[in-house]
């Protein structure tokens, strides 16, 4: 089976940074996204890495490492309205997402 | 549409009936997912379409849940004789070709079963 693990919250201050964890156990998979939900919303797509190494797509950046099973999304100058959830989500061969247990980020001023 | 269209936004229906949500992917977009999310917690991929063609249904409860692309007319997804576990978030997502890194998500249809 294929399973995806998040830290259930992280808080930080405006301004900060913060890393948000996902370790995964699967048997194949194409790429790691990352999906920002706010509360009551839809999920909106923030980054996809295919290959190991860092992706960065102005304040986000994200991380993967195949050989540890582990991803990250990093955000940078926290603002307000990054308080949303996380979720690190596997491409499945067939395009299907396999989603994380899902971080709730709460930023506080 | 530029956007994923999905209604009803809001379906409350009692143990035992019968609900049907629809979803209109982005103009241009061949493949359609349906994921479900309860209590704002994890997603449960269900099922994809690939135009009218079932793609990947995997995580279908096939008892009680159908769905079809038809040409020109939304996507469907039924779920007869709902039951209390299915009171959920159903999301719709659609991208443009396989292997696409983004899928875009619709506003969802809350289903409320009493």
């Amino acid at each position: 089976g294929q399973s995806l693990e998040q830290p259930s919250e992280v808080t930080a201050v405006e301004g900060a940074i913060v890393q948000i964890n996902c370790t995964y156990q699967t048997s194949g998979f194409y790429g790691l996204s990352w999906y920002q939900q706010h509360d009551g919303g839809a999920p909106t797509f923030l980054s996809y890495n295919a290959l190991d190494g860092l992706e960065e797509t102005g304040r986000f950046s994200s991380f993967l490492s195949r050989s540890d099973s582990y991803g990250y999304l990093l955000l940078q100058e926290l603002q307000m309205k990054d308080s949303a959830s996380y979720f690190c989500a596997l491409h499945h061969n067939t395009d299907k997402l396999i989603f994380g247990t899902g971080t709730r980020l709460q930023v506080f001023p | 549409g530029e956007e994923v269209a999905q209604t009803p936004k809001h379906l409350v229906r009692g143990e035992g009936q019968k609900a049907k949500l629809y979803c209109a992917p982005i103009k241009g977009h061949s493949y359609v997912f349906w994921y479900q999310q309860v209590l704002k917690n994890e997603f449960k991929f269900l099922i994809s379409f690939q135009n009218e063609n079932v793609f990947d249904e995997t995580g279908m409860p096939k008892e009680r849940f159908s769905a079809k692309c038809l040409p020109n007319s939304p996507c469907s997804l039924e779920i007869q004789a709902t039951k209390l576990e299915d009171s959920a978030v159903y999301f719709c997502a659609s991208s443009s070709r396989q292997g696409e890194d983004t899928q875009y998500f619709g506003p969802g249809t809350r289903l409320t079963v009493l």
